[in-house]
């Protein structure tokens, strides 16, 4: 299957907290797994990823964790900021470049001071 | 650095009439280029893609085409709109084989009445 599940779809958490969001996948041969931030309105843009030869992967507050075995990988915010409120997108994709990049459902983060 | 421009950057159209979306990317040669769907509060869905000059391969139906005239265009369109066409229509190149990174651009949100 091709299926990109994430969780959870509604978010909120208190200023300064973390939050964390977690996708799985279904393709075992998915080596490729990007984060995509979308603010209302606009465009989604690629905030970090993480390739299968790794397992975690730090940019700044963002941390991305991969579990190939379980076939799940997750972004945590660390230290989050109103400006953090935002739609996050989780994806997928095969190792070719016609493997189709299939998308999370979507989890809708509000950071509350 | 490389740019994506799409147009129109909004539309509002009568069910039945045609429509015509389009998508150019500067500073990348042969570009993977792709076309998402994104209902209002949902997931991105790619329709189509396209790795070279006359040539798109589609991956979901949803009554549209789409056309390869130039390198660095994209063309999507449709004679007839449905209501159910409404939402946001992002094109997208893929920085392959080098990060294998997507980038999308600026969408055009389209109505359908």
């Amino acid at each position: 299957g091709e299926q990109v599940e994430q969780l959870p779809s509604i978010l909120r958490v208190q200023e300064g907290s973390s939050a964390s969001i977690n996708c799985s996948y279904e393709d075992s041969a998915s080596n490729y797994f990007p984060w995509y931030k979308q603010e209302p309105g606009e465009n989604p843009k690629l905030i970090i990823d993480i390739r299968s030869n790794m397992e975690r992967k730090q940019i700044q507050e963002l941390i991305v964790l991969l579990d190939k075995k379980a076939k799940r990988f997750s972004l945590h915010i660390t230290d989050t900021q109103p400006g953090d409120s935002a739609m996050y997108f989780c994806a997928a994709k095969g190792s070719s470049s016609f493997s189709k990049l299939v998308f999370g459902q979507g989890t809708s983060l509000s950071v509350v001071p | 650095a490389q740019t994506i421009h799409q147009w129109p950057v909004a539309e509002i159209k009568a069910v039945g009439s045609p429509l015509s979306l389009g998508c150019t990317i500067k500073g990348k040669s042969s570009p993977n280029l792709y076309w998402y769907w994104q209902a209002t509060g949902g997931t991105l869905q790619q329709l189509f893609y396209s790795i070279t000059v006359g040539q798109v391969e589609s991956v979901v139906q949803l009554n549209l085409s789409a056309s390869r005239p130039k390198d660095d265009q994209f063309i999507l369109s449709t004679e007839k709109l449905l209501l159910s066409h409404s939402g946001f229509y992002l094109c997208a190149w893929r920085d392959w084989p080098n990060t294998g990174q997507l980038y999308f651009g600026e969408g055009s949100k389209l109505t359908v009445l």
